[in-house]
């Protein structure tokens, strides 16, 4: 099972920045929290990742709380492109024999 | 990032027929690859993982015999539906690691059987 909870869906309006929350209350000390996003009909894709401190790469931030019990992906400036469904997952970070566990994600819908 | 690869994206097919899904690694070499379906309106979910010149470990309730799953290189694996049948349709979609590269996922193939 996912140790991830997110809600379910999201609107922002396009321009705006988009702010996904994620509960992971149970994270070990370990383990990353991964963002990936899907676009329909198409493979996952890697956002961005992080342990503790905060993250900013071209796509995305990771905001993770102290106690890394929560984080947020926020996208600055959201477009129709970033219209999908997004994934917040915890995982040991280079484990390559551990497989990803998808929960359901939040569907994020960018508005015109 | 690496880059992993699908063929064919798309495939429709009779019931009774089997189908072949290539993910091939691109530009890396992966140690491990795994092997996930994806219903409509689903999330991603784990049918089995790969070691280059290993047996698969398949989940529990995904039937081995009728998912096959040969990993004959550290570039190429393969998965094959036996005797598909129309609950086989799906979205199949193919990850790949190696001891030096996270996990990168391909594009997916579209399966339908008629």
């Amino acid at each position: 099972d996912a140790k991830t909870t997110q809600p379910p869906s999201m609107d922002c309006a396009e321009g705006r920045a988009a702010n996904l929350p994620c509960n992971h209350s149970t994270i070990s000390g370990n383990e990353y929290v991964y963002w990936y996003r899907q676009i329909h009909s198409q493979g996952p894709q890697y956002i961005i990742h992080g342990l503790k401190n905060n993250e900013t790469n071209e796509m995305a931030s990771l905001i993770i709380t102290e106690d890394r019990k929560s984080s947020t992906l926020i996208l600055p400036h959201a477009t129709l492109r970033d219209t999908a469904v997004y994934y917040c997952i915890v995982r040991v970070a280079f484990n390559y024999g551990q497989n990803f566990v998808f929960g359901p994600g939040t569907r994020l819908s960018v508005l015109p | 990032g690496a880059v992993v690869s699908q063929h064919p994206s798309r495939v429709i097919c009779k019931s009774g027929t089997s189908v072949k899904i290539e993910c091939r690694s691109l530009d890396f070499q992966a140690t491990t690859m795994f092997w996930y379906r994806q219903f409509p309106k689903q999330s991603l979910m784990l049918m089995a993982t790969s070691n280059e010149g290993s047996k698969a470990t398949y989940e529990q309730g995904v039937e081995k015999d009728k998912f096959l799953i040969n990993h004959a290189s550290l570039t190429l694996s393969t998965l094959t539906v036996t005797s598909a049948h129309p609950e086989d349709s799906s979205f199949y979609i193919c990850s790949a690691s190696s001891d030096w590269a996270e996990q990168f996922f391909g594009p997916g193939t579209r399966l339908t059987v008629l």
